[in-house]
């Protein structure tokens, strides 16, 4: 069974351009997170999608969005960059069914850099 | 507020000897707990999870962790670490609407 894809692993950006970032999820998982890691920060959560449906957003600005699809990848996107945005962003699948997202099965990561 | 505490930055131990990574939660209720392992350029990896039931959890890798309610604490334990065990380790606890809250990580450094 394939695990979670995400695409780019690596991306360098300057500031001011926007990325957009693609995690494919576990076959039959149906939520997809993501969170922001960074050295100082840790992991901080984004947002969460299931059934294409955003069920939580994390205190990021707006710059920040996502959606899902109805095949269950995800995409997110980062408009007018700053360099603060640098960090490894990661995906994350699980069944999602119920009162909670369950079990969090992660992919390696993209890794994004804001010169 | 829900919270995860992982008070240590880094631990050195020396392979062969034992491990305890420390991890204090605040959570209204029974929470869901996990440790996470992420080695260098990689994502995360689940080692072991709490849901409810017996307080001692197995995970993978010989790593195991011991919920105590009254310690608001889920402390992994691994009685003889590998040099491959050099890693950095997440706690997480949740749910917290749809996402979980993690830890700052304890990074472990091996001796050989």
């Amino acid at each position: 069974k394939a695990g979670v894809t995400q695409t780019p692993r690596y991306l360098i950006k300057t500031r001011g351009q926007q990325v957009t970032l693609s995690c494919s999820p576990i076959s039959g998982h149906r939520s997809v997170s993501w969170y922001q890691q960074t050295p100082g920060q840790g992991l901080q959560f984004l947002f969460e999608y299931f059934s294409e449906t955003q069920r939580n957003k994390g205190n990021f600005p707006g710059r920040f969005s996502g959606r899902q699809f109805s095949n269950s990848r995800s995409e997110m996107n980062v408009s007018t960059l700053e360099l603060g945005d640098s960090a490894l962003y990661l995906c994350a699948s699980s069944w999602g069914q119920g009162a909670n997202t369950g079990e969090l099965f992660f992919g390696e990561g993209s890794r994004l850099t804001v010169l | 507020a829900q919270s995860v505490t992982q008070p240590d930055i880094h631990i050195t131990v020396s392979e062969g000897a034992s491990l305890e990574l420390r991890c204090n939660y605040s959570y209204g209720a029974t929470p869901y707990l996990f440790w996470y392992v992420q080695s260098p350029g990689q994502g995360l990896q689940l080692l072991l999870k709490y849901f409810s039931g017996d307080t001692l959890v197995q995970g993978i890798k010989g790593f195991e962790a011991e919920f105590k309610r009254s310690q608001s604490s889920f402390n992994l334990r691994k009685p003889s670490v590998h040099w491959s065990d050099a890693a950095e380790y997440f706690c997480a606890v949740g749910p917290v609407g749809y996402k979980y809250i993690f830890g700052t990580g304890t990074r472990l450094k091996v001796l050989a």
